[in-house]
């Protein structure tokens, strides 16, 4: 079966600080994967997507992400936090195939401290 | 700068009452999806079109919901009656369609309550 998989439902962090989020998938090949944040309120911003080709992608605002094979994860990061990346953030998998389905992970909540 | 838009921002209604929830994606955008999203459950995606054409509704309740696009500018999600249980934040999301995965852009949601 299809999951995603976030182990940290809520993490704080202090401003200026390095953040890791992590993302685990269960899928049968590897699928297209993407991470996307939800400030107060709002709907869902694209952070970042990988498909294929180098497996560090760089995405808006300063996040970047790692795709593992080996490992399953796609884990988000972000060098030095600031107060305005306080949000939920989920990570999202699809299949490589004509089908436009995401499947989203629970979410991670990131509280900045000043 | 291009957005989708959703009506109404908030609802509250009783239990039994028909609501429809209103969507306009992007111009040009021929891929519209509906999520619901609440604490227990997260996101789920219920429905989404294709060229105004239903791809897939198998996340959606059929007994009470329904998801239509009348034109390209407009998609509609409907329940009737609805139930406490459908308390949630129901997002509408378009996507160009031009490929697989592009990026699907979401509205700001509308909030139902159902008492």
């Amino acid at each position: 079966a299809q999951s995603v998989t976030q182990p940290d439902i809520h993490i704080t962090v202090s401003e200026g600080a390095s953040l890791e989020l992590r993302c685990n998938y269960s899928y049968g090949a590897t699928p297209y994967l993407f991470w996307y944040v939800q400030s107060p309120g709002q709907g869902l911003q694209l952070l970042l997507k990988y498909f294929s080709g180098d497996t560090l992608v760089q995405g808006i605002k300063g996040f970047e992400a790692e795709f593992k094979r080996s490992q399953s994860s796609f884990n988000l990061r972000k060098p030095s936090v600031h107060w305005s990346d306080a949000a939920e953030y989920f990570c999202a998998v699809g299949p490589r195939s004509n089908d436009y389905k995401l499947s989203f992970g629970a979410g991670t909540t990131v509280t900045v401290r000043a | 700068d291009a957005r989708v838009t959703q009506t109404p921002r908030h609802k509250v209604t009783e239990m039994g009452q028909e609501v429809t929830m209103r969507c306009q994606p992007i111009l040009g955008h021929n891929t519209v999806f509906w999520y619901r999203q609440t604490m227990m459950q997260g996101l789920e995606l219920l429905a989404y079109f294709r060229n105004r054409a239903p791809l897939d509704d198998s996340g959606m309740p059929k007994d009470r919901f329904s998801a239509e696009m009348p034109d390209a500018t407009l998609a509609t999600l409907k329940i009737q009656p609805s139930e406490p249980r459908d308390s949630a934040v129901y997002f509408c999301a378009s996507d160009p369609g031009r490929s697989f995965y592009n990026e699907q852009f979401f509205g700001p949601g509308t909030r139902l309550t159902v008492l």
